[in-house]
Parts: structure tokens; C-alpha cells; sequence
């Protein structure tokens, strides 16, 4: 009774060093999707996923990417962290219905991330 | 183009009283509407959700909102708030679309409950 994993829970980085954020569905969920979270403006969309092998941008996406192997994991990968990446993310999964009502969304229990 | 506007960012209620939040949206489609809570240091927890039929929709913990295309409103409410109703809320919107379930949240609004 898993549902979406995220690790690690806390991280500290310097700037310019790398890290990967890692998320895992057990809920064979065809959508996948990153967010940010900030005081004030609610969770934005980084990157989407709607199947293997499939990702695209969303809303703030520049100094992020994705990759999706698997149905299960869909990785961020941080490229050269800055301070303002400083943030809460939540990776979140759903089932997919093109073109019908979108369904919920199932999210981890975020990653806390500061960036010094 | 989705947006979604929720109207207070803080709201104070005293225990036992009413809660009301409010959660404006704009959509191209027919939207999904959620509403999410989170409370401190913890992930989003579904309330309720509405995808079509009802237009009154009923969540966890009593809370209810209503779903007002006239007005394109979708605004939660509790007919009595509990001290463990101190969290954060989020509306969100969803499209109806091939593109998936892109998600877009309001801004949030902290309910503070009051002994």
C-alpha cells in the first residue's frame, strides 16, 4: 500500500552540484508530474509524464530535466542547482483518460530542498 | 487556458463555527474541480473532487463544496470547524484534454482555528 515514494525526504545542496529526485508509483498509473512549492503560489507544474518513454514541460521547467524508463519511476534531475530551486517538491501520479475528466492526483510526501 | 483564484489566503474561524473558503476557476472545457488539504509539514490529502453529475459534492472530515458553473465557482465549506482543520487548502483545476491531467492549483489558504 505504498502509492507514490519520494526520496530523500530532506536535502541540503551547494550551488552547481547535481542531484537526482526520485519517485515511484506502485498504482501502475499511466500520469505522471513534478511540482514545486512556494509560499504563496500554490504547487507548479516542472515536468508531466503520461506514459513510458513519454515527458514534456510545464509551467517551470528551465533547470530541470525528466526521464520516464518505466511506468513506476519518473526521476527529476536537478543540472546545476541554484538558491531560487529552494523549494518543496511533490511528485504526484494519476490514471490517464484522454479526453474525459481529468481523475485525481496521488502525491508523495515531498522533498525538501535547500540550495545554499 | 485553466487558472484558478482562491479568493483569501488566511482565513481565522473559532472552533464550532462555519468554515468558508472560497475558490474562483476559469477553464476552456469541462473542468475537474479538487479540493486538496495539507497540513504542516505533511503531502496533500484528497477532500473531494468533482467530475460530473452532482453538482453538490461531499468530502472527508464533513466538508462539502458546491460546483456553480454560472459563476464558475467551486467553494468549500464545514458546518463546524475542529481543531484539526488548522491546514492548508488548494483548489485545483484540471481540463479535460488528451494532454493528461495537468493540474493547476490556487494559491492556498491557511485556515487557523481558534480554541
Amino acid at each position: 500500500n505504498a502509492g507514490v515514494t519520494q526520496t530523500p525526504k530532506f536535502q541540503v545542496l551547494k550551488t552547481g552540484q547535481s542531484m537526482t529526485l526520485q519517485c515511484a508509483q506502485d498504482m501502475n498509473h499511466e500520469y505522471m508530474s513534478w511540482y514545486r512549492q512556494d509560499p504563496g503560489m500554490g504547487l507548479r507544474l516542472i515536468h508531466y509524464s503520461v506514459g513510458a518513454g513519454i515527458t514534456d514541460q510545464g509551467e517551470v521547467p528551465n533547470g530541470y530535466n525528466v526521464s520516464r524508463s518505466t511506468t513506476e519511476d519518473f526521476p527529476l534531475r536537478l543540472l546545476s542547482a541554484a538558491p531560487s530551486q529552494t523549494s518543496v517538491y511533490f511528485c504526484a501520479s494519476s490514471y490517464l483518460r484522454p479526453g474525459q475528466r481529468a481523475t485525481e492526483a496521488f502525491f508523495g510526501q515531498g522533498t525538501r530542498l535547500t540550495v545554499v | 487556458a485553466q487558472s484558478v483564484t482562491q479568493l483569501d489566503s488566511h482565513v481565522s474561524v473559532s472552533e464550532g463555527t462555519p468554515v468558508l473558503l472560497r475558490c474562483n476557476y476559469s477553464s476552456s472545457y469541462s473542468p475537474s474541480l479538487f479540493w486538496y488539504v495539507q497540513h504542516p509539514n505533511k503531502g496533500l490529502q484528497l477532500l473531494l473532487k468533482y467530475t460530473s453529475a452532482a453538482t453538490l459534492v461531499k468530502g472527508i472530515n464533513g466538508f462539502e463544496a458546491e460546483f456553480k458553473k454560472s459563476e464558475t465557482s467551486f467553494h468549500l465549506t464545514k458546518p463546524s470547524a475542529h481543531m484539526s482543520d488548522a491546514a492548508e487548502y488548494f483548489c485545483v483545476v484540471s481540463d479535460r484534454g488528451a494532454a493528461g491531467n495537468k493540474l493547476t492549483f490556487g494559491g492556498g489558504t491557511r485556515v487557523l482555528v481558534k480554541p
